[in-house]
């Protein structure tokens, strides 16, 4: 089945750019998810992209996609402490329309 | 846009007994919806697909006999936790997504946090 690498930890200063990596295995995956998750709270859409296009671009959020190395990065612009949560790359299985979902990243902005 | 619930958000049970967890599309109709679990500090994880008016799917290692799901309608999923233990304290989320739509609409409810005592 599909498998979903991140790693584990990021901190940065405020005002920073977050950079956050996933590698993923399916490449079958056609839509492909950042979700976030504040302590003790649910799940919340950050953004996606269809694997047909490499770029996507939402406010402050810059998703990139790297088709042929499976590789999915999230930017954050200008990181603010309200970012500080833990950041899920996501890759659907289109067969079922399941989700996979990597360990989290951990997102600390010190201030 | 669409909306999942989930009720109840919280609850305390005593080990040995029957859970009874709800997942609902409030407006539109599912026929798949879908329980992941998340244990403290680690991600989440598909336990199974619920397929109305059909048996659930269940993942590997997943036992349906403990964890029973009933998609009796189209806009209602349940997931019962039988003679729940300790170890079954987690947080459960359920998703469905507007059949006809492509994978950008996929709703997850607020989630159930399970404590078993």
């Amino acid at each position: 089945g599909e498998d979903v690498e991140q790693s584990l930890f990021l901190s940065v200063r405020e005002g920073d750019s977050s950079v956050i990596n996933c590698t993923y295995t399916d490449s079958s995956s056609t839509y492909l998810y950042w979700y976030k998750q504040e302590p003790g709270a649910g799940l919340q859409l950050l953004t996606y992209i269809f694997s047909n296009m490499d770029m996507k671009q939402d406010q402050r959020l810059t998703v990139l996609l790297n088709k042929k190395d499976k590789h999915l990065s999230l930017r954050i612009a200008d990181t603010q402490t309200g970012d500080s949560a833990i950041y899920f790359c996501v890759a659907d299985d289109p067969g079922r329309r399941a989700l996979t979902f990597g360990s989290g990243t951990r997102l600390q902005v010190q201030p | 846009g669409a909306v999942v619930s989930q009720h109840p958000s919280w609850v305390i049970c005593k080990s040995g007994t029957s859970v009874k967890i709800e997942c609902r599309s409030l407006d539109f109709q599912a026929t798949t919806m879908f329980w992941y679990r998340q244990f403290p500090k680690q991600s989440l994880m598909l336990m199974a697909t619920s397929n109305e008016g059909s048996k659930a799917t269940y993942e590997q290692g997943v036992e349906k006999d403990k964890f029973l799901i009933n998609h009796a309608s189209l806009t209602l999923s349940t997931l019962t936790v039988t003679s729940a233990h300790p170890e079954d304290s987690s947080f459960y989320i359920c998703s469905a997504h507007p059949p006809g739509q492509g994978g950008e609409t996929q709703y997850f409810g607020p989630g159930t946090r399970l404590l078993v005592l």
